[in-house]
């Protein structure tokens, strides 16, 4: 199975700063089948990238994802304050799709 | 609009088995591939396995297997997940959750969870 490696655990920010997230995989990701997702305390996650690149439907333009590969990055580009919750990464480009242990955004 | 509606919250003594249900509505279930993902009180997120509605075809990761098992009843739309042996580690809100091309786009949509406690 794919192992997923989140960096950092936790990050402190502003509202208002860039939010650099990594997501580094054991291996390539097939297809670079390789979504994020946030979720807020109580609630499921809600997607907010797939496929490395494409942002889902309603997420707002400043969340934005790259990368290929083994290595990929989920940009916020200026933090608002609903914005400081968990984030994960998923691969499903394999048969057995796995999570990364996420990262926590807090306001600095 | 697709919704997944799931069982209520369970208590489960230690070897016992959890049974939990997805009531899937607005689309049709044999044209679904189901997964199943558990979070752990203050943990993060864990996938336990997939379900191609459509071909029947299930894989479990590999913590799950062999405890693990995943039914439908398509003439009620209800995807069904099973877990045996439960230990106190078991403790954890379980999802199952999809995603739906429409068109250029993707759905990704979840149930609203389970809570299964597993306690003596």
């Amino acid at each position: 199975e794919i192992v997923l490696t989140q960096s950092p655990g936790t990050l402190s920010l502003s509202p208002g700063e860039r939010a650099t997230l990594s997501c580094r995989a054991s291996q390539s990701v097939s297809r670079n089948y390789l979504a994020w997702y946030q979720q807020k305390p109580g609630q499921a996650p809600r997607l907010l990238i797939y496929d490395a690149s494409r942002r889902a439907t309603g997420i707002p333009d400043r969340f934005s994802g790259s990368g290929s590969g083994t290595d990929f990055t989920l940009t916020i580009s200026r933090l608002e304050p609903e914005d400081f919750v968990v984030y994960y990464c998923q691969q499903y480009g394999s048969s057995r799709g796995t999570f990364g242990q996420g990262t926590k955004l807090e306001i600095k | 609009q697709v919704q997944l509606v799931q069982s209520g919250a369970e208590v489960k003594k230690p070897g016992a088995s959890v049974k939990v249900s997805c009531k899937v509505s607005g689309y049709i279930l044999s044209e679904l591939s189901m997964n199943w993902v558990r979070q752990a009180p203050g943990k993060g997120l864990e996938w336990m396995g997939a379900f191609d509605v459509k071909d029947g075809d299930t894989t479990y990761a590999q913590k799950f297997q062999g405890r693990v098992t995943v039914t439908e009843d398509t003439s009620t739309d209800t995807v069904y997940m099973e877990l045996s042996s439960l230990k106190s580690e078991d403790t954890a809100v379980y999802y199952c959750a999809t995603r739906i091309w429409f068109g250029e786009s993707l759905g990704d949509f979840w149930g609203q969870g389970t809570l299964v406690t597993v306690s003596s």
